[in-house]
C-alpha cells in the first residue's frame, strides 16, 4: 500500500539548515509528484513545494529563496532542505503524494521540527 | 494566492446529527476542492476530492457539494469516529488550505 514517512532532526538551531527525508513505498517517484506541507503549532497548513514525476520543482514564493527539494528515485526518497531557519519555522512537516485526479491523496505521519537554541 | 476561508472553526455536535462545514475561495477554483479529516497524532485522510467524489473506503455519510467559490462538506449522520479536525484544500492553482474546523462532541 502507499506509504510516506518523514525523517529528520527534531531540533534545529536558529540560522541553521533543516534537512528532511521522505521515504515512500507503494508507488514510484517517476509516476507521482510529491509535495511538502507544513503546519506550525496551532496554525493552518502551508504548502511548501513540489517535485514532479519528471523531476522539476516549484516552491511557495514565500519560501523560494530558502527552500530546495530533490530526490533519489533509486532509493524512493525525496529530500527537503531549508536554510536560515527561524523560530517561525517550527512546525510539523509532512510529505504527501499527488495524483492528477485527486490532488493530494496520501500524507505521511509528519515530523515535528522545533527551531530553538 | 487563492485564500480559503473555512467555517466554522469549531463545531459542537452530537452523534446522529447532520453537520455541514463550508469553504469559500477568494476566486473560482473550478471544483478542485478536497476535504480531509485529521485526528490527533495521525496523518490527514482524504475524504472527498474534486468537490463531490468520495475517496475509496470512505463511508457514504460523507458528501461534498459546491461550485465556483463556495463548497460544503456534509456528514449526514455523525458517528463517534467522525470527531476530529476537517480541512479543505484547493488545487486549482498553487495549493492552499482552509484553516480547519474542529468537530467536537457536544
Amino acid at each position: 500500500q502507499v506509504q510516506l514517512k518523514e525523517s529528520g532532526p527534531g531540533l534545529v538551531q536558529p540560522s541553521e539548515t533543516l534537512s528532511l527525508t521522505c521515504t515512500v513505498s507503494g508507488f514510484s517517484l517517476t509516476s507521482n509528484s510529491v509535495h511538502w506541507v507544513r503546519q506550525p503549532p496551532g496554525k493552518g497548513l502551508e504548502w511548501m513545494g513540489i517535485i514532479r514525476s519528471g523531476g522539476s520543482t516549484d516552491y511557495n514564493s514565500a519560501l523560494k529563496s530558502r527552500l530546495s527539494i530533490s530526490r533519489d528515485t533509486s532509493k524512493s526518497q525525496v529530500f527537503l532542505k531549508m536554510n536560515s531557519l527561524q523560530t517561525e519555522d517550527t512546525a510539523i512537516y509532512y510529505c504527501t503524494r499527488w495524483t492528477t485526479t485527486e490532488g493530494i491523496d496520501y500524507w505521511g505521519q509528519g515530523v515535528m521540527v522545533t527551531v530553538s537554541s | 494566492d487563492i485564500q480559503m476561508t473555512q467555517s466554522p472553526s469549531l463545531l459542537s455536535a452530537s452523534v446522529g446529527d447532520r453537520v455541514t462545514i463550508n469553504c469559500k475561495a477568494s476566486q473560482n477554483i473550478n471544483k478542485y476542492l478536497n476535504w480531509y479529516q485529521q485526528k490527533l497524532g495521525e496523518a490527514p485522510k482524504l475524504l472527498i476530492y474534486n468537490t463531490n467524489n468520495l475517496q475509496t473506503g470512505i463511508p457514504s455519510r460523507f458528501s461534498g457539494s459546491g461550485s465556483g467559490t463556495d463548497y460544503t462538506l456534509t456528514i449526514s449522520s455523525l458517528q463517534p469516529e467522525d470527531f476530529g479536525t476537517y480541512f479543505c484544500f484547493q488545487h486549482n492553482s498553487w495549493p492552499t488550505f482552509g484553516a480547519g474546523t474542529k468537530l467536537e462532541l457536544k
